[in-house]
């Protein structure tokens, strides 16, 4: 089945550690994106790739990184730096490049900080 | 970014009640695009509908209606005849503008329909 599928599901990190969460999509998506939920917040966007190889911070990149070595995959890393990083991930593709079309979202992440 | 404010935090109706959800958004530009999403509590959010600021018409799809109003730059979604499995929250976004990637969301609002 086509979809964006997001691994694990839930995670535990202790303090200082960090961690990586998967995102893969077999849609042939050129974008995606990385957005942080908060309890009774809207979602926040932490990263963008638009193609292979390049991507540009959204409005909470700090204490995050991100890699897109391959189309299909756009992993997130929360490191020691990210002061609260207990949330909800979610990664999201859209089919092109450019800003507006319909961004389509996985299923999402529970990082829980213990 | 450009802001959306979705006001209504939390609201509960009785199955086949019609509930509008509120989204005001800001803009400084002339092309923009709307959204909306569902997110039950599996997480997941699900693609609703997509509208560019140059189409005002409204939208019906079965149940759910979209009122697009630039003059007073909202747009409201509408459940009719609601029923429990519409419990969710409801997030209307917009493209941030600037020529940035992405979405701004709204908050949410929390949609609980009492059987």
């Amino acid at each position: 089945d086509g979809g964006i599928t997001q691994s694990p599901k839930y995670l535990f990190r202790k303090e200082g550690q960090n961690v990586t969460l998967s995102c893969e999509q077999n849609l042939n998506h050129d974008a995606m994106y990385w957005y942080r939920q908060d309890p009774g917040q809207g979602l926040r966007l932490i990263y963008y790739s638009q193609i292979v190889n390049d991507f540009q911070k959204g409005d909470i990149a700090e204490g995050y990184s991100v890699s897109r070595e391959k189309k299909e995959s756009f992993p997130l890393t929360v490191t020691s730096a990210q002061k609260n990083p207990t949330a909800f991930y979610l990664c999201a593709s859209s089919g092109q490049r450019t800003t507006g079309n319909t961004i389509y979202f996985g299923e999402g992440s529970w990082l829980t900080v213990v | 970014a450009q802001k959306v404010t979705q006001a209504q935090t939390e609201i509960s109706v009785v199955e086949k009640e019609d509930v509008t959800l509120d989204c005001v958004y800001e803009t400084r530009d002339t092309t923009y695009y709307l959204f909306w999403y569902k997110q039950p509590p599996s997480g997941e959010l699900v693609f609703l509908i997509r509208r560019n600021s140059f189409d005002e018409q409204n939208e019906i799809s079965g149940r759910y209606s979209w009122n697009f109003q630039k003059s007073t730059s909202s747009f409201n979604f509408t459940i009719t005849a609601s029923q429990v499995v519409d419990s969710a929250v409801y997030f209307c976004a917009r493209t941030p503008g600037g020529g940035a990637d992405g979405l701004t969301f709204g908050k949410g609002t929390h949609l609980i329909i009492q059987p």
